[in-house]
């Protein structure tokens, strides 16, 4: 099993809809979490953090269920601009290094 | 604020040849990486430095080598390249050797090896 997991995709949605996408991980050490973005043949770029509370930016609303071991990213109103690959990582404690990247998950959002 | 540099953008090697590819930040990060992204798999980690004079492997370290003789330039050496080396390349750096915070990647080198 790979230790974080996303649907690839393609999610393929009309402007103005509301996409979310969920991603588990398998450490339960797991104790920092993201999402970046990246757009095709371009390097991935941070999204937004992940907390425990849950954390919200703009259309972005990003969840944390540690009980059941995933992280969701939730897009409202979706914009043509929204079109990208999202990835899912997450951060042990016991190392900085051992980030860990989800495969990504394909949006795209048509006119 | 040039971020993260990474050259060349685009190579064609041979079976058996050697390279380097050129990482550079300016943000006087700590920490650097190499990563290589191939189609269905999450970014892999190569080789990571916490500081210059330190290096260590991550995940996918044979057939490759690094150095860190300063702060800003983290060099990616394929020693004898491999088809299975085809692959695309980003150099990430972050601020503190843990590397806690946000990675800030290059644009990426694209290899093909035939």
């Amino acid at each position: 099993r790979k230790e974080v997991e996303q649907d690839p995709g393609p999610f393929n949605v009309p402007e103005g809809a509301t996409v979310a996408f969920n991603c588990t991980y398998s450490n339960s050490a797991s104790q920092s979490f993201f999402w970046y973005r990246q757009d095709c043949r371009k390097e991935p770029k941070l999204l937004m953090s992940v907390y425990s509370s849950g954390n919200e930016d703009g259309r972005f609303t990003a969840q944390l269920n540690r009980a059941s071991q995933y992280i969701s990213l939730l897009i409202r109103d979706s914009k043509l601009s929204d079109s990208a690959t999202y990835l899912c990582v997450v951060r042990p404690l016991t190392g900085g290094f051992k980030t860990i990247f989800g495969a990504g998950t394909r949006l795209f959002v048509k006119a | 604020n040039a971020g993260v540099t990474q050259t060349p953008k685009f190579q064609v090697l041979k079976t058996g040849q050697s390279m380097t590819l050129q990482c550079a930040q300016d943000m006087n990060h700590e920490y650097m990486s190499w990563y290589r992204q191939d189609p269905g798999m999450g970014l892999r980690l190569i080789h990571y430095s916490v500081g210059a004079g330190i290096t260590d492997q991550g995940e996918v370290p044979n057939g490759y080598n690094v150095s860190r003789s300063t702060t800003e330039d983290f060099p990616l050496r394929l020693l004898s390249a491999a088809p299975s080396q085809t692959s695309v390349y980003f150099c990430a750096s972050s601020k503190g050797a843990q590397n806690t915070g946000e990675l800030f990647f290059g644009e990426g080198s694209r290899l093909t090896v035939l």
